[in-house]
């Protein structure tokens, strides 16, 4: 595709209830990055996936968070059992090189509002 | 741990000023630093990436400044126009891959 793509825009759940948010890569980027940015807070980091290479998750905040990358493309981060506390827009992003020199190119982002 | 700093949080301009946004950074080993800029309710869009052999990039009215050594990064913006109102956010990538942001700047220019 043209950009990077997310899905669902938005996203309302009730506590307690599992999320799935869903991220498609500019087509042939290496990199994917998933971010959470919360109101009035800056953007925090999740999880890096680059290539074959197995990913980075020292920013999932706890083990209710996970995300996978079927086939080196699409991206899939899921919050199981929500709290209200993950209220937050969540940005995906790409970038073509191995991720060290690459510039990154953001989605629109899903915003994930716990009720 | 590297940490991003950006001053002011906010500014304020009237139209046609030119202007100079900071960023800062603690750890001088990095790769690249990226300029956003992120309007009310959208994602982030790229403005400028200066790689860490670089001293700066343009892109139309945007100059980007880096001085690796020091830990800082100017983003210079001249002839500001209201369309240029958004939050600009400053980010390096250190070995590790991934991005480190600030919390950003946000610019408000009065017509």
């Amino acid at each position: 595709g043209a950009g990077v793509s997310q899905s669902p825009s938005n996203k309302v759940t009730e506590k307690g209830k599992d999320v799935e948010l869903r991220c498609d890569p500019i087509s042939g980027h290496t990199a994917l990055y998933w971010y959470r940015q919360s109101l009035g807070q800056g953007l925090e980091f999740l999880i890096y996936f680059q290539g074959n290479s197995a990913p980075d998750k020292s920013g999932l905040p706890s083990d209710r968070f996970s995300a996978e990358r079927t086939g080196g493309s699409v991206s899939t981060l899921t919050i199981q059992r929500t709290q209200q506390e993950d209220s937050a827009v969540y940005l995906c992003a790409s970038s073509s090189s191995t991720g060290k020199t690459g510039e990154l190119f953001f989605g629109e982002g899903s915003r994930l509002t716990v009720l | 741990k590297q940490e991003v700093t950006q001053i002011p949080a906010a500014l304020s301009v009237p139209e046609g000023e030119n202007l100079v946004l900071n960023c800062s950074f603690t750890d001088s080993a990095i790769y690249n630093l990226q300029w956003f800029r992120q309007d009310p309710g959208k994602g982030l869009t790229s403005l400028l990436l200066i790689q860490s052999s670089q001293r700066e990039q343009t892109s139309g009215r945007l100059n980007a400044s880096l001085d690796k050594s020091s830990g800082r990064s100017t983003l210079y913006i001249a002839a500001s126009q209201p369309g240029d109102s958004a939050t600009y956010l400053c980010a390096v990538k250190g070995s590790q891959g991934n991005l480190i942001f600030g919390k950003g700047t946000k610019l408000s220019v009065k017509p």
